[in-house]
């Protein structure tokens, strides 16, 4: 079975506090990805990474960023968290099979920055 | 722009009811279209993959179907367990050779017993 960990399944940070959150899959995929899922707008896609180092802007990558230092690991970071990224912050990962990939998805990391 | 449509946004079925959620699409470079479920708190789960028109896939009590517009996800006899948010998101060309995917904001599915 695929398995995709996030660090956390709450979170309480303060304005302008730096956040880090970290997800850890144990399929040796290549891509992982995060989003957030706020209610009336559905998931997002933040950014994503298909190989380690690499990481290229989903659709709302503004105020984030991200590191993949090894292949298993995919973090994302708030450098100065506001209150608008509360938020349901969801990590997948996923490979590429003749040409046919699947999302997996983590648990999900419930944010609430005061 | 790509869009992903998900009707009805709520449903509330009684136990036993059969019904049909849709999931409506006008991407271009369609590659593949998937169901997941989502519990209250919880990730999304995945269900299905359809990647061509007239494609079916069956589990359990659920069925999903794709034409070139759009895909159905059929419940059969639904139990109070099947109660979930239902998303579907289509694959699609991001630039480059990577793909991504791109979500409907998903039908609340309730079952009453």
């Amino acid at each position: 079975d695929v398995k995709v960990t996030q660090s956390s399944r709450y979170l309480v940070k303060r304005t302008g506090e730096k956040v880090f959150l970290e997800c850890v899959q144990d399929m040796d995929h290549e891509n992982m990805f995060w989003y957030r899922q706020d209610p009336g707008l559905g998931l997002r896609l933040i950014y994503f990474s298909y190989d380690v180092k690499m990481k290229e802007k989903g659709d709302i990558p503004e105020g984030y960023s991200v590191s993949r230092e090894k292949k298993e690991r995919f973090s994302l970071i708030l450098e100065s968290a506001s209150t608008n990224q509360t938020s349901m912050y969801l990590c997948a990962s996923s490979f590429l099979e003749r040409k046919k990939e699947t999302q997996y998805f983590g648990p999900g990391t419930r944010l609430l920055v005061l | 722009e790509d869009q992903v449509t998900q009707s009805p946004e709520a449903l509330r079925l009684q136990e036993g009811e059969s019904s049909s959620l849709n999931c409506s699409y006008t991407v271009s470079g369609l590659r593949g279209l998937f169901w997941y479920r989502q519990d209250p708190g919880k990730g999304p789960e995945f269900l299905f993959t359809l990647y061509s028109a007239g494609e079916e896939k069956e589990k359990e009590r659920l069925k999903a179907t794709l034409t070139k517009k759009e895909s159905f996800l059929h419940i059969t006899a639904p139990k109070p367990e099947d109660s979930a948010t239902y998303l579907c998101a289509v694959r699609i060309l991001s630039g480059g050779s990577n793909y991504k995917l791109t979500f409907g904001k998903g039908t609340l599915l309730t079952v009453n017993p």
